[in-house]
């Protein structure tokens, strides 16, 4: 069984358009984040909810939206896409307290904007 | 928040052991060190974390200078399979989100 997982692995859309990326882990962690890797390999937090709380937002775009419908999934949706929104996106997850310095990362979400 | 330092890239033979430095000479006293490792077009992996004291796991060795300015993870015997970008992290207590830098490429020749 895949510990986080996302889908889709590729997405490929135009400008202009909203879309949305899925996440699920089935650990039992508490927290749950969205990290982005643009073409520079650097990897950045966007997001990380702790039990539907959103607890940290790394100023990015109000275009980007994280939503937990439960506590093993945090879905980011996507508003009017930029091409500079082209970038892989991992979901990762921990666990509260000590334990949150263990993150686990989905296998990445590649998203080209056209 | 406190940087690390990393060299850009190493090289290392199969089946040796691999030193990867990194220094953090602004560390304060709360920040934990912690190292993660990405494989090619895989999402991050947790190797290893400390505070002051050194640490053991299957993965990995983690040795912290005493004034912890500086560490060293250490791959006891490499293969092709630890071929990846190694991170190391600065966390003070507290904080959730994980601030990667450039990382070490370490690439290993059979």
């Amino acid at each position: 069984d895949t510990a986080v997982s996302q889908t889709p692995k590729y997405l490929v859309t135009q400008m202009g358009n909203d879309k949305s990326i899925k996440c699920e882990q089935n650990l039992g962690h508490d927290t749950m984040y969205w990290y982005k890797q643009d073409s520079k390999k650097f990897l950045k937090i966007m997001f990380s909810y702790n039990n539907k709380e959103l607890i940290i937002n790394e100023t990015v775009p109000n275009r980007f939206s994280p939503k937990s419908p439960d506590k093993a999934h945090l879905n980011l949706h996507i508003n009017s896409l930029e091409l500079g929104d082209s970038a892989v996106y991992f979901c990762a997850s921990s666990r509260r307290g000590e334990a949150r310095y263990t993150q686990y990362f989905g296998p990445g979400t590649r998203l080209t904007v056209l | 928040d406190a940087k690390t330092t990393q060299p850009n890239s190493m090289e290392s033979n199969e089946e040796e052991p691999v030193h990867l430095p990194c220094n953090h000479s602004t560390i304060s006293g709360t920040d934990y060190i912690h190292w993660y490792r990405q494989l090619p077009s895989q999402g991050p992996e947790y190797v290893i974390h400390g505070l002051t004291s050194n640490v053991n796991n299957r993965m990995a060795s983690l040795a912290i200078a005493e004034d912890r300015k500086s560490s060293t993870l250490i791959l006891h015997r490499a293969t092709l399979r630890d071929a990846a970008v190694y991170y190391c992290i600065l966390r003070k207590g507290g904080a959730d989100g994980l601030t990667f830098g450039k990382g070490t490429h370490l690439i290993i020749q059979p």
